[in-house]
């Protein structure tokens, strides 16, 4: 079977750089996505690896090592509004096809 | 631009009751999910359609039904309601396959259902 793991609760501060880590293990591979939720809000979608190296999308970036089975999300410059759950998810064939989430991360940003 | 719409956004029910949840979509996309998310959890995948007449199983089926008669609907049914079925429920919409090659999933605002 599959599985994510993200950390639970991460804390910066406005302005800083947060770096948010994804592990998994599957079967048959296709790519990793990032998704943000408010609380109360619907997931959407911020990026997607499906080779290795970094995709960068204005401040927020992405990054994946398939031969590490690793993924982060970058967040530069750090605003309040940043604050929020994100989700790694990785589609694969071992889950027939579908996309698979972790667990979250909740991203705290302080003043 | 509307993108994914469910109806009810909050629903109490009692332990046996059944209800249907409305999902439509009007990016004519192919396909549809079904994801529930519990308090603090990631979401997790209960159903999905290809196309209209297709669905199929996703992770946690057990309890909900779904059908697909159209291109834009997608409804999910509890039957007997059970607590364990308390849980934030969200539809989702993609243009290729669990977003393909872009990864995207189109979601919904999210169906919170309470079963006491």
């Amino acid at each position: 079977g599959q599985s994510l793991e993200q950390p639970s609760e991460v804390t910066a501060v406005e302005g800083a750089i947060v770096q948010i880590n994804c592990t998994y293990q599957t079967s048959g591979f296709y790519g990793l996505s990032w998704y943000q939720q408010h609380d109360g809000g619907a997931p959407t979608f911020l990026s997607y690896n499906a080779l290795d190296g970094l995709e960068e999308t204005g401040r927020f970036s992405s990054f994946l090592s398939r031969s590490d089975s690793y993924g982060y999300l970058l967040l530069q410059e750090l605003q309040m509004k940043d604050s929020a759950s994100y989700f790694c998810a990785v589609r694969e064939a071992g889950a027939g096809n579908m996309l698979t989430f972790g667990g979250g991360t909740r991203l705290m940003v302080k003043p | 631009n509307a993108g994914v719409t469910q109806t009810p956004k909050f629903r109490i029910l009692k332990i046996g009751q059944s209800m249907t949840l409305q999902c439509t979509q009007d990016m004519n996309h192919n396909y549809m999910y079904w994801y529930r998310q519990d308090p603090g959890m990631g979401l997790k995948l209960i159903y999905y359609s290809v196309g209209a007449g297709i669905t199929d199983k996703g992770e946690v089926p057990n309890g909900y039904n779904v059908s697909r008669s159209t291109t834009e609907d997608f409804p999910l049914r509890l039957e007997l309601a059970a607590p364990s079925q308390t849980s934030v429920y969200f539809c989702a919409s993609s243009s290729l396959l669990a977003g393909g090659n872009t990864g995207e999933l189109f979601f919904g605002e999210g169906s919170r259902l309470t079963v006491l």
